[in-house]
């Protein structure tokens, strides 16, 4: 089954330790996300990526990088510089810039400091 | 303004009834619309693209009103499944970008 991968479900991050979480898609989609959500909050944009090599800040990048060596794969590395890191992490991709192509998502990363 | 707004709720309806959500927007370049359903600690789930003629899925539709720039979403026949936060979401026009809405909150009561 096509679909998105993220893992580890659970992280815990230690005072000035960088972290990442793996995002891999098999939807052969063009661009991918990651969004980050707070408790009762919406979903923030941090980064994303709309080509291979390609990637661009969302509204909160901050303390916060990605890469894109790989169409399917598109990891998020949160740095000792986010502060506040705790919070649900969310990867999603689209197809193409086509008319009426919905994101789809990946189950989520829950991180938090120890 | 927000460039996407819901009320936050929550929407307590009694199995059966019928009810309805509304989401408004600011961007008059968003080109695409969709409702998301979220349950409490789990990803958004795409429920229904919304197209400007409207549409309905079972139990669901959805409007587009592009003058008064809002979308609505209307469940008909509620069930305890129902259950959740329902996401407006918009794609802006010739780019990647989706806005969420923070969502609204249905609570079905038995």
């Amino acid at each position: 089954d096509g679909g998105i991968t993220q893992s580890p479900k659970y992280l815990f991050r230690k005072e000035g330790q960088n972290v990442t979480l793996s995002c891999e898609q098999n939807l052969n989609h063009d661009a991918m996300y990651w969004y980050r959500q707070d408790p009762g909050q919406g979903l923030r944009l941090i980064y994303y990526s709309q080509i291979v090599n390609d990637f661009q800040k969302g509204d909160i990048a901050e303390g916060y990088s990605v890469s894109r060596e790989k169409k399917e794969s598109f990891p998020l590395t949160v740095t000792s510089a986010q502060k506040n890191p705790t919070a649900f992490y969310l990867c999603a991709s689209s197809l193409s810039r086509g008319f009426d192509q919905p994101q789809h998502f990946g189950d989520g990363t829950r991180l938090s400091i120890l | 303004r927000k460039e996407v707004e819901q009320d936050p709720g929550p929407f307590n309806v009694p199995e059966g009834a019928t009810v309805a959500f509304n989401c408004t927007y600011s961007n008059s370049a968003s080109q695409s619309f969709f409702w998301y359903r979220q349950d409490c600690r789990k990803e958004p789930k795409l429920l229904m693209s919304v197209y400007s003629s409207g549409n309905e899925d079972g139990r669901f539709t959805a409007q587009l009103n592009r003058a008064s720039q809002y979308i609505s979403l209307l469940i008909r026949d509620s069930k305890l499944s129902d259950s959740a936060t329902y996401l407006c979401v918009l794609k802006l026009r010739g780019t990647y970008k989706y806005i969420f809405g923070t969502g609204t909150r249905l609570k079905v009561l038995a």
